[in-house]
């Protein structure tokens, strides 16, 4: 079965410090993977997507995120975490052979405190 | 661009009434989706179609939900009768098959209160 699991549902992050949220998948073939943030009361808004290529995709607002074939993962990270990243992350993954459709995590929400 | 615009952009309606969602896809894309998010369920896929056909409809929760895409700029969500475990906030998204990947775009949401 094709899948997308976070692992965790809450992370909490200091100002400044690292942050990374995480993603693993289960998907035929190769994977197109996807990154999403939603801020509260509003649509999701693309990150950034890895299809080929570079293993660190780099996206909007200073996030980048790794592909890890061999560990089937695609972690979401950023150097120095703001406030305003504070949001629900969603990470995503293209089915084989299935058109336009993208499969879900369950979401993951960042935390970042002054 | 305007996006993908949706409407109404909140509803509230009494248990048993008949409730429509509306989409107006990114001009040019060729796929729509419907998704459904609550706290208890998260984001789930409710149906996509693509050239304005339904493709899959595996995550309609049952009869009472219907979708249509008479055109290739216009659908609709109808839920009837509605009720209060219908609750949620709606999202409509488009995406262009061979561009970005199949990134979609979504829209701002409908939140949907049934009494």
């Amino acid at each position: 079965a094709q899948s997308v699991a976070q692992p965790e549902d809450q992370v909490n992050v200091a100002e400044g410090n690292p942050l990374t949220v995480k993603c693993t998948y289960s998907v035929s073939g190769n994977p197109y993977l996807f990154w999403y943030v939603q801020y509260p009361n509003r649509g999701l808004q693309f990150l950034l997507k890895y299809i080929t290529g570079d293993n660190l995709v780099k996206g909007s607002y200073g996030f980048e995120a790794e592909f890890n074939k061999s560990q089937t993962s695609f972690h979401l990270k950023k150097p120095s975490a703001l406030v305003s990243d504070s949001a629900l992350y969603f990470c995503a993954v293209r089915p084989f052979n299935q058109g336009g459709k993208l499969i879900f995590g369950q979401g993951t929400e960042l935390s970042v405190k002054p | 661009d305007a996006g993908v615009i949706q409407s109404p952009r909140h509803e509230v309606t009494e248990m048993g009434q008949e409730v429509t969602l509306r989409c107006k896809p990114i001009s040019g894309h060729d796929y729509l989706f419907w998704y459904r998010q609550t706290m208890m369920r998260g984001l789930e896929l409710l149906i996509y179609f693509n050239n304005n056909v339904p493709i899959d409809d595996s995550g309609m929760p049952e009869d009472r939900f219907s979708a249509k895409m008479p055109n290739a700029s216009f659908s609709t969500l109808k839920i009837q009768p509605s009720e209060p475990r219908d609750s949620a906030v709606y999202f409509c998204a488009s995406s262009l098959m061979g561009s970005s990947y199949n990134e979609q775009f979504f829209g701002p949401g409908t939140r949907l209160t049934v009494l």
